[in-house]
């Protein structure tokens, strides 16, 4: 059974730095792209970041380039999103999701979400 | 950036009828080999989403067939051909054929 488990969030003030996890298990984890997308209270869902099953390859919104990075660990079956320089508009629940499978070089379907880990930036 | 419009943004339901959301792109969804990049998600309250629909029309495993997809360069629609209790939620379509992904406002969708 595949399994994501999100976890790292927290409160952390304005400037501060956060790393989140998400834990996979019950596929192969190098075989699947994957993103993390987040949601405000009360707002839509907005994708944050993805990054290609080997790794290689990461994309970033424009809202969080120069100070978010997604990485993972093939080895921990672990994705990853290093948050610096937080800001208020950074609060929301993260989720993190596996793209169902690929055609060429393009993703479709996030297929598992993690069940979320929530961030709130204050002072 | 794509941006990605729903209509309408909410819409209350009767069980047992059908119900329609509509999904528009700011560029067309369909690649050179003819895929539509266009994905369907419902957020049940308290929820992670769910994937109903990708590739414009494909049912995700394990989701009912009253829902289908259906659309092709920027207009789509999700239809829900009999409403259950357990089809409300926040409806949500998003384009994945070019970063940033980006999805539309939603569709809250509830039981009148």
């Amino acid at each position: 059974e595949v399994q994501l488990l999100d976890s790292g969030g927290g409160l952390v003030r304005p400037g501060g730095s956060l790393r989140l996890s998400c834990a996979a298990s019950g596929f192969t984890f190098s075989s699947n792209a994957m993103s993390w997308v987040r949601q405000a209270p009360g707002k839509g869902l907005e994708w944050v970041s993805a990054i290609s099953g080997d790794g290689t390859s990461t994309y970033y919104a424009d809202s969080v380039k120069g100070r978010f990075t997604i990485s993972r660990d093939i080895s921990k079956s672990t994705l990853y999103l290093q948050m610096n320089r937080l800001g208020v508009e950074d609060t929301a629940v993260y989720y993190c999701a596996k793209r169902y499978s690929c055609s060429d070089e393009r993703c479709y379907g996030f297929d598992y979400w993690g069940q979320g880990t929530p961030v709130t930036v204050s002072s | 950036e794509i941006v990605m419009t729903q209509s309408p943004l909410s819409l209350p339901v009767t069980p047992g009828e059908a119900a329609s959301i509509s999904c528009r792109s700011s560029q067309s969804l369909m690649d050179s080999n003819g895929y539509h990049y266009l994905e369907w998600y419902l957020q049940r309250p308290g929820q992670s989403p769910q994937l109903l629909i990708y590739l414009g029309s494909h049912r995700a495993s394990g989701v009912p067939d009253r829902f289908s997809g259906s659309g092709s360069g920027t207009d789509f629609t999700l239809k829900i051909s009999r409403v259950e209790a357990e089809d409300v939620g926040a409806y949500y379509c998003m384009q994945g054929l070019q970063t940033p992904f980006t999805f539309g406002p939603g569709t809250k969708v509830d039981i009148k």
